[in-house]
């Protein structure tokens, strides 16, 4: 049973350039969240997600952040026009149903903004 | 006031110690706690989960959870240079997970 995977591990933008940002949840869950971890500084809640629904979106930037989990195809987490300061290590993580209180992390992905 | 506070360390050990990581936190409504630990450059892995005010054992690690002083212990016995890492502590309530900083732990072989 594979973990949860993320893709690119690696990305490198220009400022005002477009990133995207996708995640595999494992097999059989159906929960994804998204995190962002600063150097020194904790994981920071962004959004949670189920399949074609929205579940929570407070901790999501008011603009340029977007995130969908469509019925088919992993989870994505788009930034447009990307600035220095989105530079961060983004994680996703997901759950199974009736058992969202544990989550499985994937590897991350590292954005670096030039 | 931080939801979750953890000391970030750094903490160095020498191999064989015990070891005691510890987060306080704030919200009485958090039901659930866990623990995780973070390789460098690696995604968070769960090593512990408890939602009792008590002691969890899972061989070498003890959770452990105060809730009436809103306190948090995770214990390393026989600490191996394998267990450097960081490790986070992580609360919820509801559908989010709060997150302490984290604690850098390096154990000297």
């Amino acid at each position: 049973n594979a973990g949860v995977m993320q893709n690119p591990r690696h990305l490198v933008r220009r400022r005002g350039q477009e990133a995207r940002l996708r995640c595999s949840p494992m097999k059989g869950h159906s929960h994804v969240y998204w995190y962002r971890q600063l150097p020194e500084e904790g994981l920071k809640f962004m959004v949670y997600l189920q399949k074609e629904n929205i579940i929570d979106e407070s901790g999501m930037p008011k603009e340029r952040f977007s995130a969908e989990f469509p019925k088919e195809g992993p989870s994505i987490l788009r930034i447009q026009q990307v600035v220095r300061g989105d530079s961060a290590a983004y994680f996703c993580a997901s759950s199974p149903v009736g058992d969202t209180d544990t989550q499985y992390f994937g590897p991350g992905t590292r954005l670096t903004v030039l | 006031q931080k939801e979750v506070e953890q000391d970030p360390g750094p903490l160095s050990v020498p191999e064989g110690a015990i070891v005691s990581l510890n987060c306080t936190y704030s919200n009485s409504a958090f039901q659930y706690f866990m623990w995780y630990r973070q390789y460098s450059r690696k995604g968070p892995e769960l090593l512990m989960y408890t939602y009792s005010s008590g002691n969890k054992e899972d061989g070498r690690f003890t959770a452990q959870v105060d809730k009436s002083s809103k306190y948090i212990s995770l214990f390393i016995r026989d600490s191996q240079p394998s267990d450097s890492a960081t490790y986070l502590c992580a609360m919820t309530s509801g559908n989010q997970f709060y997150f302490g900083t984290g604690t850098s732990l390096t154990v000297i072989p």
